[in-house]
């Protein structure tokens, strides 16, 4: 079963504006990672935050973590067209329990 | 270092018949896991191998099984197979110890479809 919820299942913007996608997960974590797949190829792991921080940046990747809320968000600021893609956040609530995989939210950034 | 290699790329198979899958990891890495995904069901974990060992399994049927080899590449197995196994199934390498710990290098999988 997913742990994790994307919102929005699909988004659409156009080329310069910034995206942001929400994921809620159920239980405690360790860490949530956030995950890109262009389509019906393999998934790019983009960026992992842990369960004792807020907050991440990686380039025009922005993460945040709410634990109270057992919640994130993934910000890509100035999107490209080669930003178009599902991206999928995971959680583990442990070192060795696996990955649980969101469904995914659809971005379409038009040029 | 070279990615993560899965063969086949694309298969297709009729309902009864068995296939294997093949998963060579990033060298160095120890654990491979598995993944299934559908459009209805999503990602859906398999199984997970750490030096020749299953070391986490999802809720799949026994028809699903796998293996890994000493040299960490590893395969995994569908016998009799049903038309809702179609999906994309990919593979993933891992070099921690604490597998899931760490972000995971997936491959671009195997497209299976079942007739």
């Amino acid at each position: 079963s997913q742990q994790g919820e994307e919102d929005p299942q699909a988004l659409s913007i156009q080329e310069g504006e910034n995206a942001t996608m929400n994921c809620s997960y159920k239980t405690s974590i360790n860490n949530l990672q956030w995950y890109r797949q262009n389509s019906g190829r393999g998934l790019v792991h983009l960026i992992l935050i842990r369960s004792n921080e807020r907050e991440k940046h990686s380039g025009r990747l922005r993460v945040t973590l709410d634990t109270s809320k057992k919640s994130s968000s993934l910000l890509i600021t100035a999107s490209r067209a080669a930003d178009t893609a599902s991206y999928f956040c995971a959680t583990t609530n442990s070192g060795n329990t696996p990955l649980v995989f969101g469904k995914g939210t659809r971005l379409s950034v038009i040029a | 270092k070279a990615g993560v290699t899965q063969t086949p790329r694309y298969l297709i198979k009729t309902r009864g018949q068995q296939v294997t899958l093949s998963c060579s990891p990033i060298s160095g890495h120890r654990s491979v896991s598995w993944y299934q995904q559908t459009p209805g069901q999503g990602l859906q974990f398999l199984f997970e191998y750490f030096s020749e060992t299953q070391r986490n399994k999802g809720n799949f049927p026994g028809r699903f099984s796998g293996r890994q080899f000493s040299n960490s590449r590893s395969e995994m197995n569908v016998s009799t197979l049903e038309l809702g196994d179609s999906a994309l199934y990919l593979c993933a390498s891992s070099g921690a110890m604490g597998a899931n710990s760490y972000e995971q290098y997936f491959g671009p999988g195997t497209r299976l479809t079942v007739t």
